[in-house]
């Protein structure tokens, strides 16, 4: 059975700092992987996705994320917080050759002038 | 090209009464999700289908009812709202293909509250 979890409810950081935000999964099979970021009052934007090629997955906006099977980790990082960045951040998982996607809870990053 | 659109972006309606939330794609996908999202528990599918012609029912199905109308329409019905489906829903498309390639895309929300 697949499973997500957003090891932080809530994450601040200040303007200029690195952004860390935690996903861990468990998956029967192997997984793709994808972080959403959601806008105030918007709609789900795709950030990036793993799906079995590269480990170290580049996405918008300066983030990226590692895929390491041995930790069932995802975790998104950047390497220095925008305003802009301000948003709820959702993990999320696919199990191989299924035809729905699994969420975490989110995690809501706020960015500190 | 629009993506996935949805209406009403608002809506308020009693218990007891009726409505459906309407959701179209342009992107020539085939398949259609709808979901909800309430605080603190991320989004969860409520029914899903994975082409024209056939749907069926995700983790939270129950009070819900919906129609594949053609490849592009996926409408959302409640028959008799309750309270606790006061929420917002969101529609995603996607193509069925491999791994890849499968990306979910979603449309703004709809905010709905019963009261």
């Amino acid at each position: 059975a697949q499973s997500v979890t957003q090891l932080d409810s809530h994450v601040s950081v200040s303007e200029g700092t690195p952004v860390l935000l935690r996903c861990n999964y468990s998956s029967s099979y192997s997984p793709s992987l994808f972080w959403y970021v959601q806008h105030p009052n918007k709609g789900l934007q795709l950030l990036l996705k793993y799906t079995s090629a590269a480990t170290l997955v580049k996405g918008i906006n300066g983030f990226e994320a590692e895929f390491k099977k041995s930790e069932t980790s995802f975790h998104l990082t950047k390497p220095s917080a925008h305003m802009s960045d301000a948003a709820e951040y959702f993990c999320v998982v696919r199990e191989t050759g299924a035809n729905t996607l699994f969420f975490g809870t989110g995690t809501r990053l706020t960015v500190i002038p | 090209n629009a993506g996935v659109t949805q209406t009403p972006k608002f809506q308020v309606l009693k218990t007891g009464q009726s409505m459906t939330l309407q959701c179209a794609q342009d992107m020539n996908h085939n398949s259609m999700y709808w979901y909800r999202q309430d605080p603190g528990m991320g989004l969860r599918l409520i029914y899903y289908s994975a082409s024209e012609g056939t749907t069926d029912k995700g983790e939270v199905p129950n009070g819900y009812n919906v129609s594949r109308l053609n490849k592009r329409e996926f409408s959302l019905r409640l028959e008799s709202a309750a309270p606790s489906q006061t929420s917002v829903y969101f529609c995603a498309s996607s193509e069925i293909t491999d791994s890849y390639k499968y990306t979910q895309y979603f449309g703004p929300g709809t905010r709905l509250t019963v009261l």
